[in-house]
C-alpha cells in the first residue's frame, strides 16, 4: 500500500489569497490526480499531476486557477489561486502505485470567506 | 463519456436491518467499478471493487457488491447494518487499461438509527 500525507488537513483563507497543498507519498508511484469535493458534492477530478511537465487539465479546471507541480514520483503540490468563497471545497490527492493500486489522501478541508 | 448514477440521495435504516445502495453506470466497454465510503472529516476508503470475473464482489466490513451488465448496476449490500456504518457512500467507474481517472456518484448518506 501508500501511505499518502496531504497537509494542510484544514485552513481558512481570505478570499483574493492562495494556498498551496501539498501531496507527499511514501514510495514512488506511477500517477498521481487532484480531485475537489464540494460541500454536499461528489468528487470531481481537477487534474493529472504530470511528472516533469504540465499537468492535464479536466474540462473546467485551468492552470491559473490551480496550478499543480510534480517535481518527482512521490511529491505533488495543488495551488488555489486568487480563491473565492466558491472555492470552499474538499481537495484530494490520489495516487496509483507500481501495483496499480489506487489511494487517496485524507484530504485538505478549505474554507475561504 | 462515463458517468455514474446514485438515485439516493440519503437513506435511513435501523441499526441490524439489512442495507442496498443503488448505483447505476454508464460506459462503453466492461468498467471498473469501486465503492468508497467516507466517513465525516475522513479520508475515502475503499470497500471493494469490480474488475472483471466473479460477479458478486465481496469486500471490507461485511459489504458486497454485484455488478449487473443488463442492468448496468452495481449496488452496494450489506446484510445487517451496525451503527458505525453510518457515513457518505460514493459508487465509481472508470475504464480498463491505464486510465484511472475515477468518475464518482453524487453518493448516498447512510443514518443508522438504534
Amino acid at each position: 500500500s501508500a501511505v499518502i500525507s496531504q497537509k494542510p488537513s484544514r485552513d481558512i483563507c481570505q478570499r483574493g489569497t492562495s494556498l498551496t497543498i501539498q501531496c507527499q507519498v511514501d514510495s514512488q508511484v506511477t500517477m498521481m490526480f487532484w480531485y475537489r469535493q464540494q460541500p454536499g458534492q461528489s468528487l470531481t477530478l481537477i487534474a493529472t499531476a504530470n511528472q516533469g511537465s504540465e499537468a492535464t487539465y479536466e474540462s473546467g479546471f485551468v492552470i491559473d486557477k490551480f496550478p499543480i507541480s510534480r517535481p518527482n514520483l512521490t511529491f505533488s503540490t495543488l495551488t488555489v489561486s486568487n480563491m473565492s468563497p466558491e472555492d470552499s471545497s474538499i481537495y484530494l490527492c490520489s495516487v496509483v502505485t507500481e501495483n496499480e493500486k489506487l489511494f487517496f489522501g485524507s484530504g485538505t478541508q478549505l474554507s475561504v470567506l | 463519456a462515463q458517468s455514474v448514477t446514485q438515485p439516493d440521495i440519503h437513506i435511513t435504516v435501523s441499526e441490524g436491518a439489512s442495507l442496498e445502495l443503488r448505483c447505476n453506470y454508464s460506459y462503453g466497454a466492461t468498467p471498473y467499478l469501486f465503492w468508497y465510503v467516507q466517513s465525516p472529516g475522513q479520508g475515502l476508503q475503499l470497500l471493494l471493487k469490480y474488475f472483471s470475473g466473479d460477479t458478486l464482489v465481496q469486500g471490507i466490513k461485511g459489504f458486497e457488491a454485484e455488478f449487473k451488465r443488463s442492468q448496468s448496476s452495481f449496488n452496494l449490500r450489506k446484510p445487517s447494518v451496525h451503527w458505525s456504518d453510518a457515513a457518505e457512500y460514493f459508487c465509481a467507474v472508470r475504464g480498463g487499461g491505464s486510465n484511472y481517472k475515477l468518475t464518482f456518484g453524487k453518493g448516498t448518506l447512510l443514518t443508522v438509527n438504534p
